[in-house]
């Protein structure tokens, strides 16, 4: 098994510009969550997906950003226009049903630079 | 409102000591525990977990302790070696919710 794979590893882009960033979770699993990693905040949960739907978004900053997920095999979270706060590094992870395997699975994570 | 939280930002140990991660939680109806490692430019990955119905839980060098009665949870690593230099999370749930809350971390730092 691959893992949950994220792209890009690496995305610098100027302020006003869309950025789009992608996961594939693990095969199987049927819920997905997409988090943001600072210094100052830590660890935010942004989004959580269940079997693609959107469960829980109100940790998504503000109507700059969105997040999809059209199919078990991918989900997108973009920001549009970016700004120089959201520089971070934005982690998407995934896990089986509760009860049976409740601990999430990272991807490597994506670190968004925005100048 | 709740959290979860850590004692130590920054815990510093020679090569081959014992290492301890503490963790303090404020949710009475949490019920399940996990530790996560996040090395330097990498995701954070499971360590362990525990279930409130337990209050001790043994891996390959690491043991996690749960006391409920002060909300408190521990990471014990034995041995220590460099490759463990890393944050470690301490997260936790509560029933019902597929939704962990993160501490904010304690890096640990191995020195040879």
């Amino acid at each position: 098994d691959a893992g949950v794979i994220q792209s890009p590893r690496h995305e610098v882009t100027e302020m006003g510009q869309e950025v789009t960033l992608r996961c594939k979770p693990i095969s199987g699993h049927n819920s997905l969550f997409w988090y943001r990693q600072t210094m100052m905040r830590g660890l935010e949960l942004l989004i959580y997906f269940n079997n693609n739907v959107p469960i829980d978004d109100s940790g998504m900053p503000e109507d700059r950003f969105s997040a999809k997920m059209p199919n078990a095999s991918f989900s997108t979270l973009k920001i549009q226009p970016s700004e120089p706060r959201d520089s971070a590094v934005y982690f998407c992870a995934s896990s089986g049903d509760r009860g049976t395997n409740e601990k999430l699975f990272f991807g490597s994570g994506t670190q968004l630079s925005v100048l | 409102g709740e959290s979860v939280g850590l004692h130590l930002p920054t815990l510093s140990v020679q090569e081959g000591d014992n290492s301890i991660i503490n963790c303090a939680y404020s949710n009475s109806a949490s019920d399940y525990f996990i530790w996560y490692k996040q090395e330097s430019g990498k995701g954070p990955q499971f360590i362990i977990d525990i279930r409130s119905n337990m209050d001790k839980r043994q891996g390959q060098r690491v043991t996690v302790l749960l006391n409920k009665t002060v909300k408190h949870l521990s990471l014990q690593i034995a041995a220590t070696q460099p490759g463990d230099s890393a944050v470690y999370f301490c997260a936790e749930t509560s029933g019902g919710s597929y939704i962990p809350t993160f501490g904010r971390g304690t890096s640990l730092i191995v020195h040879p």
